[in-house]
């Protein structure tokens, strides 16, 4: 069974203190693994797909990095617009093609 | 302006009542997914379709039926059948044959009367 666990579920930072959430999967065959931003009562809001171990994206002040097991959010000097909660999903190789979901972090930015 | 839009924003069921979430898409995708959310966990597929005319359950179909007429539109129905409705519901599509990336739609808050 494909699983995705979060870490860690609530965090709070001062604007401009940089920090990392961990997204931690077991999934046959991983086809993408794919991090979401969502803001309360919203849909969520796509940010990164990445497809194999080593692979790297950036954003503005988010960068996310994936390995074999786990996948890291990186979020530099942030802002309290970057306050939300953000998602990770994988998606699996072969059987339902749906994403299956980590529960996802809540971050709150203090200025 | 390319997206998908849900509607109603917010929805009222009574006891014993189907009701019927609406899901229309003009990104020309060719997929298009539900998803169920609750409060303190993941998002959960509850039905999805590759192509006009097909559909599949996910994990949670039970109590829920889906139909896909055209391209453009994905309604879901929650029937009586489902005895814990109450939830937040996300309407996904993705263009097949262009990475995995799903786009989501605003949501539907559904509440029991």
């Amino acid at each position: 069974e494909d699983q995705v666990t979060q870490s860690p579920e609530a965090l709070r930072l001062q604007e401009g203190e940089s920090s990392s959430l961990n997204c931690s999967y077991t999934v046959s065959g991983l086809r993408g693994l794919f991090w979401y931003r969502q803001d309360p009562g919203k849909g969520p809001e796509f940010l990164f797909t990445l497809y194999s171990a080593g692979e790297e994206k950036e954003k503005e002040r988010l960068k996310a990095t994936l390995t074999k097991k786990e996948s890291f959010l990186h979020i530099t000097a942030p802002k309290p617009e970057d306050s939300a909660t953000y998602l990770c999903a994988v998606q699996a190789g072969g059987g339902a093609d749906g994403l299956t979901f980590g529960k996802g972090t809540h971050l709150i930015i203090q200025p | 302006d390319g997206g998908i839009t849900q509607s109603p924003k917010y929805l009222f069921r009574k006891e014993g009542q189907n009701v019927t979430l609406s899901c229309e898409q003009n990104l020309n995708h060719d997929a298009m997914y539900w998803y169920r959310q609750d409060p303190g966990q993941g998002l959960r597929l509850i039905y999805y379709s590759q192509i006009v005319n097909d559909f599949q359950k996910g994990d949670i179909a039970e109590g829920y039926s889906v139909s896909r007429e055209k391209k453009e539109s994905f309604p879901l129905t929650v029937t009586s059948a489902q005895k814990n409705p109450t939830a937040f519901y996300l309407c996904a599509s993705r263009r097949t044959g262009e990475g995995e990336t799903q786009y989501f739609g605003p949501g539907t808050r559904l509440l029991v009367l």
